[in-house]
């Protein structure tokens, strides 16, 4: 069963920093992997999709690498803003014969301070 | 671009009643999903669906129904409410591996 872990759970970081949030699953056989944002009472918005075939990902100030094989992918974020205060999940997603599985992982919980 | 719509947007139940939540996308996905999220549990699958006519259940199933009677809807029914289904539900939709969530329904049961 892929289990998905992220760290740190919470990062306080002064505006303009540069930042490494770490996600890590245990079964390396995916499919993508998504990044998504949550803000607080808010639904999920997708960040960034990187396939099983990729290195990285890039959207604006977010990039997005994945090692499959070790079985980490990291959201690096460039000179962060307030508004990129959110929580940040990954999903890696998996393809079998009865369709799509996706797991979540907890979410690191960001705070940009002005 | 409507993308995934969930309704209501919020709800407050009393315990044993009953309700659906309704979820459609525009997207003509096969695969839809529906999740709740709770403080210190992140997202749950309750049902998922690979296409009208087919679902299943996923990690927390019990208590709910569901039915995919078309490619756009999949509706999420609570036949008696419980005090442990207050939450906020998400309803997905997905396309070669993509997810794509609706905006959410936060439901309380008193």
């Amino acid at each position: 069963k892929q289990e998905v872990t992220q760290i740190p759970a919470a990062l306080s970081v002064p505006e303009g920093e540069n930042l490494v949030l770490n996600c890590s699953f245990t079964d390396s056989a995916i499919y993508n992997l998504q990044w998504f944002r949550q803000d607080p009472g808010k639904g999920l918005t997708s960040l960034l999709l990187i396939q099983s075939s990729q290195r990285e990902q890039t959207s604006g100030r977010l990039n997005a690498s994945l090692d499959k094989s070790s079985g980490r992918s990291t959201l690096y974020i460039a000179a962060s803003q307030p508004g990129d205060s959110a929580t940040y999940l990954c999903a890696p997603a998996e393809m079998d014969n009865y369709g799509q599985n996706f797991v979540f992982g907890p979410g690191t919980r960001l705070s940009v301070l002005p | 671009n409507a993308g995934v719509t969930q309704t209501p947007k919020f709800q407050v139940l009393k315990t044993g009643q009953s309700m659906t939540l309704q979820c459609a996308q525009d997207m003509n996905h096969e695969y839809m999903s529906w999740y709740r999220q709770d403080p210190g549990m992140g997202l749950r699958l309750i049902h998922y669906s690979v296409g009208a006519g087919i679902t299943d259940q996923g990690e927390v199933p019990n208590g709910y129904n569901v039915s995919r009677s078309t490619t756009e809807d999949f509706p999420l029914r609570l036949l008696s409410a419980a005090p442990s289904q207050t939450s906020v539900y998400f309803c997905a939709s997905s396309s070669a591996g993509e997810l794509f969530f609706g905006e959410g329904s936060r439901l309380t049961v008193l």
